[in-house]
């Protein structure tokens, strides 16, 4: 069974930082794409960001490029997303996602539980 | 890309169908997926590429349409059903419709 647990969700001052964690299970981890997509609560999913599964290539959303940083570890099968100069509006559900068709298919077949992101003073 | 859904809301009578629409504002030709999200739950993928069900998605999900216009349609309503629905297209980015919250009458 696939799962993807997230961890790290939590409460940040704007300008400040956060690392999310997503731990895969269930299937070969460094066979596939991943993506972190965020969602406020209502509202459509946006997607964050993507990463190959070497790591050698990495994308971003308009709204999170030059702030947030995806990387991966293949021989622990973890995702991470490090959050930094957090903004009011970054608050949101964050989902690990597996993409579907291998590489870059954009795709989304396995979501995780998400973590919830709160950016206040 | 922009993805307009519509109706905003459904209510329909268990074993009805259902059709949701998803318009496009210019061409994603067949890169277009459906997912399902239940209260509290993260978004489940039923559909991609327009006709293709995920796996363990039941027949009674089907997609269709090409270009601009695509529908969603759920043949037989059933009250495990009652979710917000959204589209998704990957021909230009990736971005997501509004979504369609079918809820039983």
């Amino acid at each position: 069974e696939v799962r993807l647990v997230e961890s790290g969700g939590g409460v940040a001052q704007p300008g400040g930082s956060l690392r999310l964690s997503c731990v895969a299970s269930g299937f070969t981890f460094d066979d596939y794409t991943m993506h972190w997509i965020r969602q406020v609560p209502g509202k459509a999913p946006e997607w964050v960001s993507v990463i190959s599964w070497d790591s050698n290539s990495r994308f971003y959303g308009d709204s999170v490029r030059g702030r947030f940083t995806i990387s991966r570890d293949n021989r622990k099968n973890v995702l991470y997303l490090q959050m930094d100069s957090l903004r009011t509006d970054d608050t949101a559900f964050y989902y690990c996602v597996r993409d579907k068709l291998g590489q870059y298919s954009y795709v989304f077949d396995y979501w995780g539980q998400g973590a919830l992101v709160t950016v206040s003073s | 890309v922009v993805l307009t859904q519509s109706p905003a809301t459904l209510s329909v009578s268990p074993g009805e169908g259902v059709s949701l629409s998803c318009r496009a504002s210019q061409s994603v030709s067949r890169h277009l997926a459906w997912y399902q999200q239940k209260p509290g739950q993260a978004p489940r993928l039923l559909i991609y590429d327009v006709s293709n069900r995920a796996t363990g998605i039941p027949a009674r999900f089907s997609g269709s349409g090409f270009g601009t216009a695509f529908t969603l349609t759920i043949s037989s309503l059933e009250p495990g059903d009652v979710a917000v629905y959204f589209c998704q297209q990957r021909s230009k980015g990736v971005s997501f419709g509004g979504g369609t919250k079918v809820e039983i009458k």
